[in-house]
């Protein structure tokens, strides 16, 4: 079975600073991956995907995530961030992987909280 | 336009109650998602809808858990018996297609709380 796995689950930065958050996923085919972001008393919002071709993918907010079939990995990076990304980040992919349709499986979030 | 919108936003109700949680995606999409949110577990698929097809109920934790959709507009939620265990923000998704490239947009969520 599918799986993903957020090792960090909370990540206290200061303002201006990298950062970048985890995510490994477990499949034996190919994978869409996903990186959706909840900001505080709002709903889930995509970030960024990768579907195919390019393995890195940007957001118009400056994030960037690659993602690394070798090791099963789709990180989030951002290279300086501000106060308005402090949120909860949920990596996810698609099930069944290689699937036409199908359901969203995602880790169990990381809570990125930047301090000025 | 409008997006994902759930009702009520937060239902308390005490254990061994029905309750029912309302969804109404965005107009036009197929493809219509259940997911539940417990405190610490991250987001739990429960039911996708496509179009006319037979629901994907892979996801339910038990036979107390339905949904239902009418066409491709409005589904509900239903949770018999309450157990305190079905705490949970439950969030509704749609899709344009349903296809596994195309985005899933979320509502707010309904805030359940079983006493």
């Amino acid at each position: 079975a599918q799986s993903v796995t957020q090792l960090d689950s909370q990540v206290p930065v200061f303002e201006e600073a990298p950062v970048e958050l985890r995510c490994n996923y477990s499949s034996s085919v190919s994978v869409y991956l996903f990186w959706y972001v909840q900001y505080p008393n709002q709903g889930l919002q995509l970030l960024l995907k990768y579907l195919s071709g390019s393995t890195l993918v940007e957001s118009i907010n400056g994030f960037e995530a690659e993602f690394n079939k070798s090791q099963t990995s789709f990180h989030l990076r951002k290279p300086s961030v501000h106060i308005s990304d402090t949120a909860e980040y949920f990596c996810a992919v698609i099930n069944p992987p290689g699937g036409s349709q199908g359901n969203l499986i995602f880790g169990k979030g990381t809570k990125l909280s930047v301090k000025p | 336009g409008a997006g994902v919108s759930q009702s009520p936003s937060n239902k308390v109700t005490e254990k061994g109650k029905d309750v029912e949680l309302r969804c109404d995606p965005i107009s036009g999409h197929t493809a219509l998602y259940w997911y539940r949110q417990r405190l610490g577990q991250g987001l739990e698929f429960l039911i996708y809808f496509q179009g006319n097809s037979a629901p994907d109920k892979s996801g339910l934790p038990s036979d107390r858990f339905s949904a239902e959709r009418t066409g491709e507009s409005v589904s509900t939620l239903t949770i018999q018996r309450t157990q305190q265990e079905d705490s949970a923000v439950y969030l509704c998704a749609s899709s344009l297609r349903g296809f596994s490239t195309d985005t899933q947009y979320f509502g707010p969520g309904t805030r359940l709380t079983v006493l």
